[in-house]
């Protein structure tokens, strides 16, 4: 059964940091990994898909990484703002199936 | 337009009550999706529907009842639930319901079960 951990599940950083939000799975076969974004009491938001066969997307200041070997993602946060305040959701689709597995997230706060 | 929206945005019921809650999209995606979120959870699919038809039921209690009248609209049926029943119900809506498509997400509709 395929869990995500994600790490830490919580950060404060002051405004202008670069950060690194951490995802884990256990299940390699995966099909993607997503990351998205959740305000207080929101919908979520999709930041960067990345296909199985890829190692990285990058958006704005958003770059996202996977290895798909070991279980990890990574979402890298560039010059952070205030605006960056949320939770930050990794998901992953296994190969044989249209379910996203969530992780419980990151809830980011960044302090100006 | 690449939204999904909602309504209501917030809901309080009696145990004894019947509501609904509404998702509409309207980018000419034929998957939508009923999740469930917990405070400080993560999101729980609950039902799948592609092409208009129920695909995935994730051993939904029967007080749960979805619907999904035409391509466009998604409806969740609420009859004598529980207080645990008390969550945050996100919509999303994919193309066509197949592997690992970016989900977009609605706002959701909070609901509060006395």
């Amino acid at each position: 059964k395929q869990e995500v951990t994600q790490i830490p599940a919580a950060l404060s950083v002051p405004e202008g940091e670069n950060l690194v939000l951490n995802c884990s799975f256990t299940d390699s076969a995966i099909y993607n990994l997503q990351w998205f974004r959740q305000d207080p009491g929101k919908g979520l938001t999709s930041l960067l898909l990345i296909q199985s066969s890829q190692r990285e997307q990058t958006s704005g200041r958003l770059n996202a990484s996977l290895d798909k070997s070991s279980g990890r993602s990574t979402l890298y946060i560039a010059a952070s703002q205030p605006g960056d305040s949320a939770t930050y959701l990794c998901a992953v689709t296994g190969d044989s199936s249209y379910k996203l597995i969530f992780g419980s997230g990151t809830r980011l706060l960044v302090r100006p | 337009d690449t939204e999904v929206t909602q309504t209501p945005k917030h809901l309080v019921m009696g145990m004894t009550n019947k509501k609904s809650l509404k998702c509409e999209q309207h980018m000419g995606h034929r998957a939508m999706y009923w999740y469930k979120q917990k405070a400080k959870k993560p999101p729980e699919l609950m039902f799948v529907y592609s092409y208009e038809k129920l695909s995935i039921n994730e051993s939904v209690p029967s007080r749960f009842s979805p619907e999904c009248p035409n391509s466009s609209l998604l409806n969740l049926h609420l009859h004598a639930l529980q207080p645990e029943d008390s969550a945050l119900y996100l919509c999303a809506s994919s193309p066509i319901g197949g592997f690992g498509e970016t989900q977009y997400f609605g706002p959701g509709t909070r609901l509060l079960v006395l």
